[in-house]
């Protein structure tokens, strides 16, 4: 399984782009990044994922190294609702099992 | 992208007991599994829900323990057997759809033993 490592907190002003990094450096050429997010007291909500382009949903971009060893997401103007913890995940592509790290616990300050 | 209810959303219960919590997904999905978070920490795969056959445990977990149904493409269940105050947890299913490998995750069920 290719394992994550991202930073255990960030702050954040509110309006202001919120790059929140993640390396998977074991990653192999066929596995996909996810990127996931836990609002206090609710189930992990899926934001955006991909395998080597960036990607852009109306929630965030997904920025992926040209050697795939790292990724960003990037919540483009965050607001005091985006605080929450944010998991970067690369499921085993033999199975899809997700196995969650710490993650990046975000806060937006107003 | 699919929507999962879990039932029930939280229980109180007794050492020695069994609880049975219910996972719907309001349309068919392809996988299923089953999450452990405890509380302050991150989510813990415990099992993949196997339709019409036996679930498929991670490391740490047993189906004497944990035992899981799948009858169908919409509905899983997971039974969390002989509770102690450390089975307190909060308990997530998932469903991963059809042509497309995101997961979808229920609102967890909050358990507490006593």
């Amino acid at each position: 399984d290719a394992k994550t490592t991202q930073p255990p907190s960030m702050d954040c002003a509110e309006g202001r782009a919120a790059n929140l990094p993640c390396n998977h450096s074991t990653i192999s050429g066929n596995e996909y990044v996810y990127w996931y997010r836990q609002i206090h007291s609710q189930g992990p909500q899926y934001i955006i994922h991909g395998l080597k382009n960036n990607e852009t949903n109306e929630m965030a971009s997904l920025i992926i190294t040209e050697d795939r060893k790292s990724s960003t997401l990037i919540l483009p103007h965050a607001t005091l609702r985006d605080t929450a913890v944010y998991y970067c995940i690369v499921p085993p592509n033999t199975g899809n099992q997700f196995y969650f790290g710490t993650g990046t616990s975000l806060t937006v300050i107003p | 992208s699919a929507v999962i209810s879990q039932k029930p959303s939280r229980d109180i219960c007794q050492r020695g007991t069994s609880l049975t919590i219910q996972c719907q997904v309001d349309s068919q999905v392809t996988m299923m599994f089953w999450y452990r978070q405890q509380p302050g920490q991150s989510l813990t795969l415990i099992a993949t829900a196997n339709q019409g056959s036996e679930a498929t445990y991670e490391s740490g977990f047993v189906i004497d323990k944990f035992p899981i149904s799948r009858p169908n493409l919409t509905f899983s269940t997971l039974t969390v057997s002989n509770m102690s105050p450390e089975d307190s947890s909060i308990y997530l299913c998932s469903g991963a759809g059809q042509g497309g490998n995101e997961q979808y995750f229920g609102p967890g069920t909050r358990l507490t033993v006593t």
